[in-house]
């Protein structure tokens, strides 16, 4: 079984434009989640996407955004890009049974440069 | 809110000795918890998991950890180190009812010296 696959696997932008990554799951699995990576934050939680809505987000700007397709393939966009939005961006997907919980298995990442 | 904190940003051992990665956790409910590593340019990857039941966890590569309540700690053991297990420990939580977002500490780089 293929694992959660990410493109492109290294980014650089410059201050202000914007960025698209994207994230396949896991075949089956049906949430995909997006974390931010940085040496002085560690890793924080984005937000969570199921069955194409988002399910729950973490305390980051409007800047950043995402969706996901009726395939659960996901996409997570940053407009305006500034320098601290460097970093590694890791998705995870899982299969998440009702009221269960599920191991998440993580992308190898984005890595985002802005100049 | 929940919160994760690990102890010590890097630890070293020695090829052979006892590995001990500390992880306490604050959280109003039982949370789930869980150990991922890391390895340079690479994802995580789940090495353990406590939910319920045994408190004793035993993971993959010979990794354990305990949840203890009382202490609000989930620490990561591994009786014997190996070159291999050089890499970047994170503990993380989340709280049941929660999906998909895991809380992580701010991990511990792990270092194996021969």
């Amino acid at each position: 079984k293929a694992g959660v696959t990410q493109t492109p696997r290294y980014l650089i932008k410059t201050r202000g434009q914007q960025v698209t990554l994207s994230c396949s799951p896991i075949s089956g699995h049906r949430s995909v989640s997006w974390y931010q990576q940085t040496p002085g934050q560690g890793l924080q939680f984005l937000f969570e996407y199921f069955s194409e809505t988002q399910r729950n987000k973490g305390n980051f700007p409007g800047r950043f955004s995402g969706r996901q397709f009726s395939n659960s393939r996901s996409e997570m966009n940053v407009s305006t890009l500034e320098l601290g939005d460097s970093a590694l961006y890791l998705c995870a997907s899982s299969f998440q049974l009702a009221g269960g919980l599920d191991e998440q298995f993580f992308g190898p990442g984005t890595r985002l440069t802005v100049l | 809110a929940q919160s994760v904190t690990q102890l010590g940003s890097h630890v070293s051992v020695s090829e052979g000795a006892l590995v001990l990665l500390r992880c306490n956790y604050s959280s109003s409910v039982p949370p789930y918890l869980f150990w991922y590593v890391q390895y340079p340019n690479q994802g995580l990857q789940l090495l353990l998991k406590y939910t319920t039941g045994a408190t004793l966890v035993k993971g993959i590569n010979g990794f354990e950890a305990e949840f203890k309540k009382s202490e609000t700690s989930f620490h990561l053991t591994k009786p014997s180190a190996h070159m291999s297990d050089a890499a970047e420990y994170f503990c993380a939580v989340t709280e049941r009812g929660s999906q998909g977002n895991l809380i992580f500490g701010k991990g511990t780089k792990l270092s194996v010296k021969p």
